[in-house]
């Protein structure tokens, strides 16, 4: 099973900077098979990334993914209210699909 | 537009069963592979079943093989997971999605709540 290292766990910033999240697998991504995740209070997840670096339909082009291999790395480039939420990473590669623990955006 | 809408959530005791529906919309069903992801309260997210498009080919997490069972009606586009032997640490929203392995959890329903309770 690859185990997904989220840090930080939480990152306060301010609406307008830029957040750089970190995702850390304990053995290769098959295939970069990397998605990011955004989670609201009270509402279901929603695909901003996959294929480590691939925007999702519909997704800003403020958001950014990238790495490759076992570090991967989302980039907000600049902090928009709406933004603020928790981020998971999760791989697809293999059987069977995981998450990391997740890094929560507050201001 | 893909929608995924759940049902079959709510209270049930100890020992108890539930059975989830996952309706969906938007796209050809039949073509993917449907997961199901929970997320118990205040935690991180866990995979706990998954179905190939054809049904042949099925995904049970170890917290729930032996007591969960994932099917699909792809007549009827919809997705399923029965629910047995449920205990506390079942308690929690369960998510259906499509993707799997290989394929991207690209559209996920809104969640329905299982709480197992006395």
């Amino acid at each position: 099973e690859i185990v997904l290292t989220q840090s930080p766990g939480t990152l306060s910033l301010s609406p307008g900077e830029r957040a750089t999240l970190s995702c850390r697998a304990s053995q290769s991504v098959s295939s970069n098979y990397l998605a990011w995740h955004q989670q609201k209070p009270g509402q279901a997840p929603r695909l901003l990334i996959y294929g480590a670096s691939s925007r999702a339909t519909g997704i800003p082009d403020r958001f950014s993914g990238s790495g490759s291999g076992t570090d991967f790395t989302l980039t907000i480039s600049r902090l928009e209210p709406e933004d603020f939420a928790v981020y998971f990473c999760q791989q697809y590669g293999s059987s069977p699909l995981t998450f990391g623990g997740g890094t929560k955006v507050e201001i | 537009e893909v929608q995924l809408l759940e049902s079959g959530g709510g209270l049930v005791q100890p020992g108890g069963s539930l059975r989830l529906s996952c309706a969906a919309s938007g796209f050809t069903f039949s073509r993917y592979t449907m997961s199901w992801v929970r997320q118990a309260p205040g935690k991180g997210l866990e995979r706990v079943s998954g179905i190939t498009g054809s049904g042949g080919d099925k995904y049970y997490a170890d917290s729930v093989k032996g007591r969960f069972t994932i099917s699909r009606d792809n007549s009827k586009s919809t997705l399923y997971l029965q629910m047995n032997s449920l205990s506390a640490e079942d308690t929690a929203v369960y998510y259906c999605a499509k993707g799997g392995t290989a394929e991207p959890l690209d559209y996920w329903g809104q969640g329905t709540l299982v709480t197992v309770s006395s």
